[in-house]
């Protein structure tokens, strides 16, 4: 069975402060993305990462980096967090970019 | 016309019925369609792949129409456990994107 896991499942933060978001996957998938979603707006996706050390940007990347060291491993990171940046933070895994993507439990982050 | 689009619903459906809803694409490129189902706080998860010959599983039947560009999902004998929103998701290799719709929401009642 695949699993990805998050390293919460809920976050509250301050603006300003600097948030890490691991997302860990045990299928030795290539590609990891980070998508926030939120009501009405459906999944965007921020940031994709399709080896180690790479990534490309998604469709909303501004206000976050993302860090890949490790296959199994992929960060987010809010350099300085703002409240528009509360949202539901979720991560995928997929064999290959197109087809089928495996999800984590997902972080409910709050920015005050 | 957007990427990827979906009625948001809500659906609302006596339990048994059946129930369908479409999804729209734009890029005539696109090659690989899927949904996915999401129930209420939790992560999307695979419902099943669509194929250009259509696919079946069980009470879920998905189909292609490339010339009109759509994919549809049709729900049989609809049960309470039905209830979530499902994501209509399409995507290209040529370009390696995937894009999800926003979800149309489903409430089977009782």
């Amino acid at each position: 069975d695949v699993k990805v896991t998050q390293s919460s499942r809920y976050l509250v933060k301050r603006t300003g402060e600097k948030v890490f978001l691991e997302c860990v996957q045990d299928m030795d998938h290539e590609n990891m993305f980070w998508y926030r979603q939120d009501p009405g707006l459906g999944l965007r996706l921020i940031y994709f990462s399709y080896d180690v050390k790479m990534k490309e940007k998604g469709d909303i990347p501004e206000g976050y980096s993302v860090s890949r060291e490790k296959k199994e491993r992929f960060s987010l990171i809010l350099e300085s967090a703002s409240t528009n940046q509360t949202s539901m933070y979720l991560c995928a895994s997929a064999k290959w970019a197109y087809n089928e993507q495996f999800f984590g439990p997902g972080t409910r982050l709050t920015v005050l | 016309r957007k990427e990827v689009e979906q009625d948001p619903g809500p659906f609302n459906v006596p339990e048994g019925a059946t129930v369908a809803f479409n999804c729209t694409y734009s890029n005539s490129a696109s090659q690989s369609f899927f949904w996915y189902r999401q129930d209420c706080r939790k992560e999307p998860k695979l419902l099943m792949s669509v194929y250009s010959s259509g696919n079946e599983d069980g009470r879920f039947t998905a189909q292609l129409n490339r010339a009109s560009q759509y994919i549809s999902l049709l729900i049989r004998d609809s049960k309470l456990s039905d209830s979530a929103t499902y994501l209509c998701v399409v995507s290209s290799n040529r370009d390696d994107k995937i894009i999800f719709g926003k979800g149309t929401r489903l409430h089977i009642l009782p």
